[in-house]
């Protein structure tokens, strides 16, 4: 089974810090990669995504960081903010897979006041 | 523009009983999934409809059972529920492949 591992678990940051996701992925054929946000009680939205052929995208406060070779991509948020205590997930995709994404286990961010 | 649609939010089972959660977007979207939300599992795949006619095993699929009613639903079916089942579900639809998915609000199921 193809996987996606993400770390942390969890993560507490002070407001104004950087908060940073890892996920590591298998399959060398995926090629699309995209950040949700979840908010208790509510389903995930999107929140950035990537494809292979740039190393980094950037929207507002949010950068994801993509090393192909390495086989990883990580979540940036700069300036963290109390509104952006929720859950993150990672997950891959590739044209292979008939648009089937595969999640990350999730990480439980909270940034304190 | 209602987006995805998933109905019951919230529904308790005996075990052995069996239910269907229903699906239903009106974004013209051709895929749609079906996904399990347990802690520190993430969101796994148990069914999905690559498009309209078509179904497919995902990740976890024992003890389910899917229908694309129409190019709109996608309806998933427990047998008979056990309480490994208890779980949040999710629905999503995707336009095509490597493109955005949309979530439902999510059916949070509990099996006693």
């Amino acid at each position: 089974q193809q996987q996606v591992k993400q770390s942390p678990q969890s993560l507490i940051v002070q407001k104004g810090g950087i908060s940073i996701i890892n996920c590591a992925y298998e399959n060398t054929a995926f090629d699309y990669f995209p950040w949700y946000q979840q908010f208790p009680g509510k389903g995930p939205a999107l929140l950035i995504a990537i494809r292979p052929d740039v190393s980094e995208k950037k929207e507002g406060r949010f950068t994801i960081s993509f090393n192909k070779s390495a086989k990883q991509f990580s979540l940036h948020i700069m300036d963290s903010q109390p509104g952006d205590s929720a859950t993150y997930f990672c997950a891959t995709g590739g044209s292979s897979n008939t648009g089937k994404l595969i999640f990350g286990q999730g990480t439980t961010l909270q940034v304190k006041p | 523009n209602a987006g995805v649609t998933q109905t019951p939010k919230f529904q308790v089972l005996k075990t052995g009983q069996s239910m269907t959660l229903q699906c239903a977007q009106d974004m013209n979207h051709n895929s749609m999934y079906w996904y399990r939300q347990d802690p520190g599992m993430g969101l796994r795949l148990i069914y999905y409809s690559a498009s309209e006619g078509t179904t497919d095993k995902g990740e976890v699929p024992n003890g389910y059972n899917v229908s694309r009613l129409n190019k709109r639903e996608f309806s998933l079916r427990l047998e008979s529920a056990a309480p490994s089942q208890t779980s949040v579900y999710f629905c999503t639809t995707q336009v095509w492949m490597n493109t955005e998915a949309f979530f439902g609000q999510g059916t949070r199921l509990t099996v006693v």
